[in-house]
């Protein structure tokens, strides 16, 4: 199976803040990654997909880069509402495979 | 309103058999591909399997093949998850996800989830 690497696990950050969550793949997968954002007792939501597009109704603070085996997904200005658990996911060969996620977290 | 709408909670003992729905509503059967996911309680998410619309054959994660039975039915658009027997392990939040079909946008449809416990 593809191995999706994220990092960090956990990030402590303040609002305002720049934070930047990397994903790395155990081979290329072209542009085909999607970001998404869980929190505490919901359903994953998408963000980005192929790479570096936002998702229609997501905030611009959002942005996704990269493509290989290199990713990276950005939130320029953190608010409040992005305290949650980011994960990564490759969908350029079955089976599908996530990143182990990166919990960004109050300072 | 495009969703998937998951059935309840469930309770089970080891070595019982089950099987959890997630029932599509505002499109066609044919236009989604309905994944499964699975997230033990305070861990991350496992892709398990996805099934094709008219295509009986769905495509499971080597860690779930032969564990799980992924189905779909055109008639009610919904899509199925069973078990014929249950272990411990199988405890976890499973969620069912939609992929629009010629869409490049991955998982963009979520169901709320279902809380399945064996003890």
């Amino acid at each position: 199976d593809m191995q999706m690497t994220q990092s960090p696990s956990t990030l402590s950050a303040s609002v305002g803040d720049r934070v930047t969550i990397t994903c790395r793949a155990s081979q290329s997968i072209s542009s085909w990654l999607v970001w998404y954002q869980q929190k505490p007792g919901k359903a994953p939501k998408l963000l980005i997909y192929k790479a570096s597009s936002l998702e229609s109704g997501v905030p611009s603070r959002f942005s996704g880069s990269g493509s290989g085996t290199e990713f990276t997904l950005t939130i320029s200005s953190l608010q409040p509402d992005d305290f949650a658990t980011y994960y990564c996911q490759q969908y350029n060969t079955y089976p599908w495979t996530f990143g182990q996620g990166t919990k960004v977290e109050i300072k | 309103e495009v969703q998937l709408v998951q059935s309840g909670a469930e309770v089970k003992k080891p070595g019982e058999s089950l099987k959890i729905s997630c029932k599509g509503s505002g499109y066609s059967f044919n236009s989604y591909s309905i994944g499964w996911v699975r997230q033990p309680v305070g861990k991350g998410l496992e892709w398990m399997g996805i099934i094709f619309p008219g295509d009986s054959d769905p495509r499971y994660s080597p860690s779930f093949q032969g564990q799980v039975t992924i189905s779909a039915d055109k008639s009610t658009n919904t899509a199925y998850l069973q078990w014929s027997s249950l272990k411990a392990s199988d405890t976890a939040m499973y969620y069912c996800a939609g992929k629009a079909v010629a869409d490049i946008r991955a998982f963009d449809m979520w169901g709320q989830g279902t809380m399945v416990t064996v003890s």
